[in-house]
């Protein structure tokens, strides 16, 4: 069974930075094609992806925020780490960790980890 | 990066209603197309990959279609457990950009 779990603070001020800690169990991230990303959804809009990192350490970010996120991971805990500087409240949102797998040219995120509200505010 | 527009954004519907949500790339991506459901309170659970296959335990009341830039989801009788928002991803390049999102509620 593969499961993900988001931890990290349910709160941060503004021009903070958040670091958020995915940690998984069921699969290996240093599995050809296996990936871990970063999803956000601030309450009652949309989905939004972030980062993504790949079992060979590729890195791929957000256009809008790359100059904001780093994505890291230690296969050996079975975590990814991202972090994002200079919050500000436009930020607050559920931030989720999700598997990135698949075959060939097709990937999707499955499974999703519940998810972590943060809230940025003073 | 690819736009993906969603429509509509949301729709009322009946049990035992055919519905329809449609997506939009603003370029092609092929059939790089993931379709998602929402619901409230809960992370988004994977339903269809390559526009058309259904992940595995998916019901087959749900289908989904398209190519290029036009997708759709359609899902045939709906049920109460589909009351849902749901949401279509494109794969072909990064970022996988995610449409708006459509949300199904009962009439």
């Amino acid at each position: 069974q593969i499961t993900l779990k988001e931890s990290g603070p349910t709160l941060v001020k503004p021009t903070q930075t958040l670091t958020l800690t995915c940690t998984f169990s069921g699969f290996s991230l240093s599995t050809s094609g296996v990936g871990v990303g970063w999803i956000r959804q601030p309450p009652g809009k949309a989905l939004e992806w972030l980062a993504l990192i790949y079992w060979d350490d590729d890195k791929r970010y957000s256009t809008s925020l790359k100059s904001r996120l780093t994505i890291t991971k230690d296969t050996s805990k079975n975590q990814v780490v991202l972090t994002m500087t200079n919050m500000d409240p436009v930020d607050t949102a559920t931030y989720y960790c999700a598997r990135w797998a698949g075959y060939q040219l097709l990937n999707w995120f499955d499974p999703w980890g519940q998810g972590t509200l943060v809230s940025v505010s003073s | 990066d690819i736009q993906m527009t969603q429509s509509p954004s949301s729709l009322s519907a009946s049990v035992g209603d055919r519905v329809t949500i449609t997506c939009r790339a603003s370029q092609s991506i092929s059939s790089n197309l993931n379709w998602y459901q929402q619901k409230p309170g809960k992370a988004p659970k994977f339903l269809i990959y390559a526009a058309s296959s259904l992940q595995s335990g998916v019901p087959s009341r749900f289908s989904g279609s398209g190519s290029g830039t036009d997708f759709t989801l359609t899902i045939s009788s709906l049920q109460p457990e589909d009351f849902a928002t749901y949401y279509c991803q494109q794969t072909y390049s990064t970022p996988g950009t995610f449409g708006g999102g459509t949300k199904v509620e009962i009439k």
